[in-house]
């Protein structure tokens, strides 16, 4: 199995610029979380799919972040426009929900870093 | 509502010394707890997790947690350090809303020195 696949990697952008950071969880995973984390505010759940719906966006920062999956193997995190303090690494998790102590797998991250 | 606690954002030890990683949680439900570790420019990685089938758990690479429900507490150990376990190492708790959402520890952060 390939894992969370997390693209790109890396991303530069200036200030303004619209970013997007994609994601493909494991095969057969229908819960699907994107998380940032941060030096000052550590790990912070953004959002949380199931079965490609949105069902918990409290940790959306503000209007400026949206989130999609418009199927079952890939999701996207947008930021329009980009700020200097939305420099971070963005994690996508997978798993599945036959229970609730099933573990969440990560991906690799993008490290973003706006100018 | 669920939290957790991790004693320690920086712990040191020398290789072939016990490593002692503290986690103390609060929960009002029986808690599901996880320990998750990453290394440098790496996503988390499951290290054990913790259902209530037992309260010591063995984990990958020599770590195990024990569960004791008495001091809310869900300690990290491995009896002997080696380099390649310098990382950052999570506590969590699975939140008691409707899903799976972990709750996260601050991290610590563990130095091992020759």
């Amino acid at each position: 199995d390939a894992g969370v696949i997390q693209s790109p990697r890396h991303e530069v952008t200036e200030m303004g610029q619209e970013v997007t950071l994609r994601c493909k969880p494991i095969s057969g995973h229908n819960s699907l979380f994107w998380y940032r984390q941060t030096m000052m505010r550590g790990l912070e759940l953004l959002i949380y799919f199931n079965n490609n719906v949105p069902i918990d966006d409290s940790g959306m920062p503000e209007d400026r972040f949206s989130a999609k999956m418009p199927n079952a193997s890939f999701s996207t995190l947008k930021i329009q426009p980009s700020e200097p303090r939305d420099s971070a690494v963005y994690f996508c998790a997978s798993s599945t929900d036959r229970e609730r102590y099933n573990e969440q797998f990560f991906g690799p991250g993008t490290r973003l870093t706006v100018l | 509502a669920q939290s957790v606690t991790q004693l320690g954002s920086h712990v040191s030890v020398s290789e072939g010394a016990l490593v002692l990683l503290r986690c103390n949680y609060s929960s009002s439900v029986p808690p599901y707890l996880f320990w998750y570790v990453q290394y440098p420019n790496q996503g988390l990685q499951l290290l054990l997790k913790y259902t209530s089938a037992a309260t010591l758990v063995k984990g990958i690479n020599g770590f195990e947690a024990e569960f004791k429900k008495s001091e809310t507490s869900f300690h990290l150990t491995k009896p002997s350090a080696h380099m390649s376990d310098a990382a950052e190492y999570f506590c969590a708790v699975i939140s008691s809303g409707g899903y799976n959402k972990l709750i996260f520890g601050a991290g610590t952060r563990l130095a091992v020195h020759p």
